[in-house]
């Protein structure tokens, strides 16, 4: 159990276009989803933290314009970048918690974007 | 991922023991947490430690804690080549939504 899918994996778009990735916990409620950003060879960022119908909470330096946060039911949240540009490419990653399994994550496969 | 710290680069010897170092501030993290990470793939989670334990044996792997040197090691016993892959650590900073806050990666390669 616990297993998340990210769709899509990878996705190449033109400067200016808006693109949404979606996370769905499959097999279970995440109460709690977190969206993280990835650039090659560092670190996972955290970008912003969703609970299901609430408004996400995003880190400092995350342009919450830029990058809509909907956690509209308790398997599904997605991460919409808007008006891309080339360094918004990056590799996205999103986890999420349910409550009842306490302090774990479990985290998607990621979605690899390209913005030309 | 400035607050944890992991040296970025360790080569090993197929069958040996890799160790992996982390070090984190917060010492009011409630976990701390060992993934792996594969080319163009998302986080496996390998383990965890809870703070109030020193260490924690999972098969291969084992896991020290040193809570007063905010210390964080990762063994792998009898490295193999499947093991090749960047190993986060991370900690579960107490309050809110638990966010974590990862270290920068180790890359372990394993050679013949």
């Amino acid at each position: 159990g616990a297993v998340v899918s990210q769709h899509p994996s990878r996705v190449i778009c033109k400067s200016g276009t808006s693109v949404k990735i979606e996370c769905r916990s499959l097999d279970f409620q995440a109460t709690t989803m977190f969206w993280y950003r990835q650039f090659p060879k560092q670190s996972l960022m955290l970008m912003a933290t969703s609970n299901e119908g609430s408004k996400a909470t995003y880190e400092q330096g995350v342009e919450k314009d830029k990058f809509l946060i909907n956690h509209a039911s308790l398997t599904l949240s997605t991460l919409t970048v808007t008006s891309a540009h080339p360094e918004d490419s990056s590799f996205y990653i999103c986890s999420a918690r349910e409550r009842a399994r306490g302090h774990e994550q479990f985290f998607g496969p990621g979605t690899r974007l390209t913005v030309l | 991922g400035e607050d944890v710290e992991q040296s970025l680069f360790l080569s090993v010897r197929e069958g040996d023991s890799s160790v992996i170092n982390c070090t984190y501030t917060d010492s009011s993290s409630t976990y701390l947490y060992w993934y792996k990470q594969e080319p163009g793939a998302g986080l496996q989670l390998l383990t965890y430690i809870f703070s109030n334990m020193d260490m924690k044996q999972d098969q291969r792997l084992t896991v020290l804690l040193n809570k007063k040197d905010k210390h964080l090691s990762l063994r792998i016993a009898d490295t193999q080549t499947g093991d090749s892959a960047i190993y986060f650590c991370a900690e579960n900073r107490a309050g809110g939504y638990n966010k974590l806050i990862f270290g920068a990666g180790t890359r372990l390669a394993v050679h013949p």
